[in-house]
């Protein structure tokens, strides 16, 4: 079992609508969590991280996080054209700085 | 556009030689993280620096080697290089004083091909 497992997709949403990326994690341990976009040919963007139960939102974004199930989500709203990337969850364990564990990331396509 | 830099953007190496990645992280970050991308993947951890130490090594063979220097900037070398090498490698920079564990500032990678 993989220690960050996400979709591969691709995810393929109309304009306008909401993208919903999932995110499931085995080591309970885990503190924190963050999504991080990267588009084709480009390195990873930070987009938002999460550290308590719940939702957390940050303009179009809300992340939300529920360690009983070991998951964590990306919901985003009136998807762009320009949110088309690959979203990277991942997950720090024991607040371990830069040590992140990354999943395989999932492709969203926004179709106009 | 983060302020940390890699060179070569990419190169193309024969089985068994050797390579050195190199970084400059963003100013004022003294943390320097270093992950592969194999394609199609997400980064997998390679180790990180503090302070010019090892601080933290993923699941990696030993003929993964890195420094920092004292200006925080970071070498990554590879020897006896193997085919599954072929990957882009990320530097990423942070800083133990921003107060949010985890937030990485990558460059723009290096894409090594080992033919």
């Amino acid at each position: 079992q993989k220690e960050v497992e996400q979709n591969s997709g691709p995810l393929s949403v109309p304009e306008g609508a909401i993208a919903s990326l999932n995110c499931t994690y085995s080591d309970r341990g885990s503190q924190s969590f963050f999504w991080y976009r990267q588009y084709s040919g480009k390195s990873p963007e930070l987009i938002m991280f999460i550290y308590s139960n719940g939702d957390k939102e940050d303009g179009r974004f809300t992340a939300q996080l529920n360690k009983a199930s070991q998951y964590v989500s990306l919901l985003i709203r009136d998807s762009q054209p320009s949110d088309s990337a690959t979203y990277l969850c991942a997950v720090n364990r024991y607040n371990q700085g830069g040590k992140l564990i990354f999943g395989q990331g999932t492709e969203l396509s926004v179709k106009p | 556009e983060t302020g940390v830099t890699q060179s070569p953007t990419h190169l193309i190496k024969t089985r068994g030689q050797q390579v050195t990645l190199r970084c400059s992280s963003q100013s004022g970050h003294n943390t320097v993280s270093w992950y592969q991308q194999a394609l199609g993947q997400g980064p997998q951890f390679i180790f990180q620096y503090y302070r010019e130490e090892e601080n933290g090594r993923g699941n990696f063979p030993p003929r993964f080697s890195g420094l920092q220097f004292p200006n925080y900037s970071s070498e990554l070398n590879v020897n006896a290089l193997e085919l599954d090498d072929s990957a882009l490698y990320l530097c990423a920079s942070s800083s133990a004083s921003t107060g949010v564990s985890g937030e990485l500032f990558f460059g723009e990678g290096s894409r090594l091909t080992v033919l």
